[in-house]
């Protein structure tokens, strides 16, 4: 089984419309959880970091379930510029400890 | 925030030569920085782990032969692609935290990413 799983999707949705991704991590271990972009061709950058409690920012909601060890990206009223691919990243916790990525999952918001 | 510097961005190359990529923490201190790959389509995948004044530490069915990597200062690793094949054409990226190990939830901070083609 992968460290982190997401459906690769690709999501092709209108403008205006709510979609979500969903992750999962199989190391009971991890403590910290990230959303990233990665936009073709480009290094990925941090969407946002994921919380115990929920986190939500502008547009963007962020969920963690420790039991299920599962986390889900919600994003509202999508954006032409949303389209990216999106990254589910999971590492144990400190500085030093390995980041790893899941798959993506590739958005792409129509006109 | 903090600023990772990956050089150069894009190089090509014959089969049999060796290729070095830099990656530099332009204002903090890095004691660890991850190197990664990524085929067309694909994943970022880890490739080893560089460690400051020690040996790097390889993902498994990475040679370590081939991708040498040296982290000779805190603020400063590189990767040589030794004898690189058409095979090893790939998108290079190396990324380090802006923290100190005891931090919890710290960003991963990334380089511009290398392109290498091996013609």
């Amino acid at each position: 089984r992968k460290e982190v799983e997401q459906d690769p999707g690709p999501f092709n949705v209108p403008e205006g419309a709510t979609v979500a991704f969903n992750c999962t991590y199989s190391n009971s271990a991890s403590q910290s959880f990230f959303w990233y972009r990665q936009d073709c061709r480009k290094e990925p950058k941090l969407l946002m970091s994921v919380y115990s409690s929920g986190n939500e920012d502008g547009r963007f909601t962020a969920q963690l379930n420790r039991a299920s060890q599962y986390i889900s990206l919600l994003i509202r009223d999508s954006k032409l510029s949303d389209s990216a691919t999106y990254l589910c990243v999971v590492s144990n916790g400190t500085s030093y400890d390995k980041v790893i990525f899941g798959p993506g999952t590739s958005l792409s918001v129509i006109p | 925030g903090a600023v990772v510097s990956q050089h150069p961005s894009r190089v090509i190359c014959k089969s049999g030569t060796s290729v070095k990529i830099e990656c530099r923490s332009l204002d903090f201190q890095a004691t660890t920085m991850f190197w990664y790959r990524q085929f067309p389509k694909q994943s970022l995948m880890l490739m080893a782990t560089s460690n400051e004044g020690s040996k790097a530490t390889y993902e498994q069915g990475v040679e370590k032969d081939k991708f040498l990597i040296n982290h000779a200062s805190l603020t400063l690793s590189t990767l040589t692609v030794t004898s690189a094949h058409p095979e090893d054409s790939s998108f290079y990226i190396c990324s380090a935290r802006d923290h100190p190990r005891q931090a919890m939830n710290t960003e991963a901070f990334f380089g511009q990413g290398t392109r290498l083609t091996v013609v």
